[in-house]
């Protein structure tokens, strides 16, 4: 298995909290990736990273923030929780360059519950 | 803009029946296809990446293959086990989706079962 892991795995906060998810590889892959995954909707993209410091919007990413400071770490940000980003969220990684393929590896998940 | 299709959303069979999932995107214009597999609770594992110019991948029991022309894909899992249930995946890369941006569009997934 790809060395991903995501912290906290659960947490419950309540509206208009500021949450921060982390996920940390051991892989040394440049593409991070933050998606929420909701019955009905499937996996939605957050937002991504394509190097330190390199971030880009995905198709949800109002609400949210990101930043890479590092290689290994990717830091999701909910600026104010609301109700509507309970979810499970999954961080994933690829590899980029020759010989590469765009196989994404995913983390365990954080399940968050806002109240 | 590309859009893809899994069905039967959920699928129960009995143990040892080979089956036939099936994936559909509308956009023939793709770096490669991808199928995933979730168990509940869990991460999402990768199967197999077949890229824009193969016909087919194999791995074990498992065999995906590609037709862009139809914009279809299926995954061929043989002589299936209790330990198969998940919910399967599949994902595309456009083309329009070059450079940095890895970005993929993604079924809602089939939800098997396989039963004792």
């Amino acid at each position: 298995d790809a060395g991903i892991t995501q912290s906290p795995r659960h947490k419950v906060t309540e509206t208009g909290t500021p949450v921060t998810l982390r996920c940390h590889q051991t892989e040394n892959h440049r593409y991070m990736y933050w998606y929420r995954q909701d019955p009905g909707h499937g996996l939605r993209l957050i937002h991504y990273s394509y190097g330190v410091k390199d971030t880009d919007k995905g198709e949800v990413s109002d609400g949210y923030s990101v930043s890479r400071s590092k290689t290994e770490d990717f830091l999701l940000t909910l600026e104010s929780a609301t109700s509507s980003q309970t979810s499970v969220y999954f961080c994933a990684i690829s590899e980029a360059g020759l010989g590469t393929t765009d196989t994404q590896y995913f983390g365990p998940g954080t399940r968050l519950t806002v109240l | 803009k590309q859009e893809v299709t899994q069905i039967p959303a959920a699928l129960s069979v009995p143990e040892g029946e080979n089956l036939v999932l099936n994936c559909s995107f509308t956009d023939s214009a793709i770096y490669n296809l991808q199928w995933f597999r979730q168990d509940p609770g869990k991460g999402l594992t990768s199967l197999l990446l077949i890229q824009s110019s193969q016909r087919e991948q194999t791995s074990g029991r498992l065999n995906a293959s590609l037709d862009k022309s139809s914009g279809r894909s299926t995954l061929y899992i043989a002589a299936s086990q209790p330990g198969d249930s998940a919910t399967y995946l599949c994902a595309v890369r456009p083309f329009s989706n070059a450079g940095n941006n890895r970005k993929l569009i993604w079924g809602l997934g089939t939800s098997l079962a396989v039963n004792p």
